[in-house]
C-alpha cells in the first residue's frame, strides 16, 4: 500500500500570505491524487483531484496543486489565504481501490 | 449534508458494552469504507466493501465487526472495546475507480 507523507504538521500564517503544503507518496505507477480539507467540526471535503493530463490542477476555493511525477509529489498551494481557510488538510493517494491518507497538516490563519 | 449519513454523531461506551455504528448513503455508490481517525495520525482504512462483499480487512481486531446488508448501508459492530479505540470513525462511499470518496461526518467514539 502507498505511504503518504505530509511534511508540515502545523502551519501558522497571516491572512493574504501564500500557502504551500507538501505531499509525497511512496511509489509510482498509475495513481490518483487528492487533497481533502476538514474544517473544524465538519466532514472531510474534496478540494481537488488529479487523474491524468495537465499536472497543474485547480480546485475549489482558489486552491491548486501540482503533480510532479519524478518527485512523487503533489503539493497544494493557495496564493492568498483567508481566515476561513483555517482547517486540517489531508493529501491522499488512490492505488487500485484503496485511498491512503497522510497524517494531515493543520493550517491556522490569523486575521 | 454530504449524502453519507452516520449515526450516532457521538457515542460513549464502557469496555463491556456492545454497540453499533450506522452509515447510510443514497448516492448510488457501489463501494463503502470504514476509516478510523485518531489525533495526529493518518486516517486508517479499516474495512472495504465493494458490491456488498468485503474486499479488505486491514488487520483490524475482531472486536470490530463490519456488516454490509446492501449497497446503501454499512454497520460497524463494536464489542469489548479498549480505551485506545476512542477515535472518530468515518464512513465513506465511492463509485467508479476514478473518483474520490464521499465522507460522512463521523461518529466520535469514547470508550471509558
Amino acid at each position: 500500500a502507498q505511504s503518504v507523507s505530509q511534511h508540515n504538521h502545523h502551519v501558522i500564517l497571516s491572512e493574504a500570505a501564500s500557502l504551500e503544503l507538501g505531499c509525497n507518496y511512496s511509489y509510482g505507477g498509475t495513481v490518483n491524487l487528492f487533497w481533502y480539507v476538514q474544517y473544524p467540526g465538519q466532514h472531510l471535503q474534496l478540494l481537488l483531484k488529479y487523474f491524468s493530463g495537465d499536472p497543474l490542477v485547480k480546485g475549489i476555493k482558489g486552491f491548486e496543486a501540482e503533480f510532479i511525477k519524478s518527485k512523487f509529489s503533489f503539493n497544494l498551494r493557495k496564493p492568498s489565504v483567508q481566515w476561513s481557510d483555517t482547517a486540517e488538510y489531508f493529501c491522499a493517494v488512490k492505488d487500485d481501490y484503496k485511498l491512503s491518507f497522510g497524517a494531515g497538516t493543520t493550517v491556522t490563519v490569523r486575521a | 449534508e454530504t449524502g453519507v449519513t452516520q449515526t450516532p454523531r457521538h457515542l460513549v461506551m464502557g469496555m463491556t458494552n456492545k454497540k453499533s455504528l450506522k452509515c447510510e448513503q443514497h448516492l448510488g455508490h457501489n463501494a463503502m469504507y470504514w476509516y478510523k481517525q485518531s489525533a495526529k495520525k493518518p486516517l486508517e482504512l479499516m474495512f472495504v466493501y465493494s458490491l456488498e462483499e468485503r474486499v479488505e480487512n486491514n488487520s483490524v481486531p475482531s472486536r470490530f465487526s463490519p456488516e454490509c446488508p446492501n449497497s446503501s448501508h454499512l454497520f460497524l459492530h463494536l464489542h469489548t472495546l479498549q480505551p485506545e479505540d476512542s477515535a472518530l470513525y468515518l464512513c465513506a462511499s465511492s463509485q467508479q475507480d476514478r473518483n474520490g470518496y464521499t465522507f460522512g461526518s463521523g461518529t466520535r467514539l469514547t470508550v471509558v
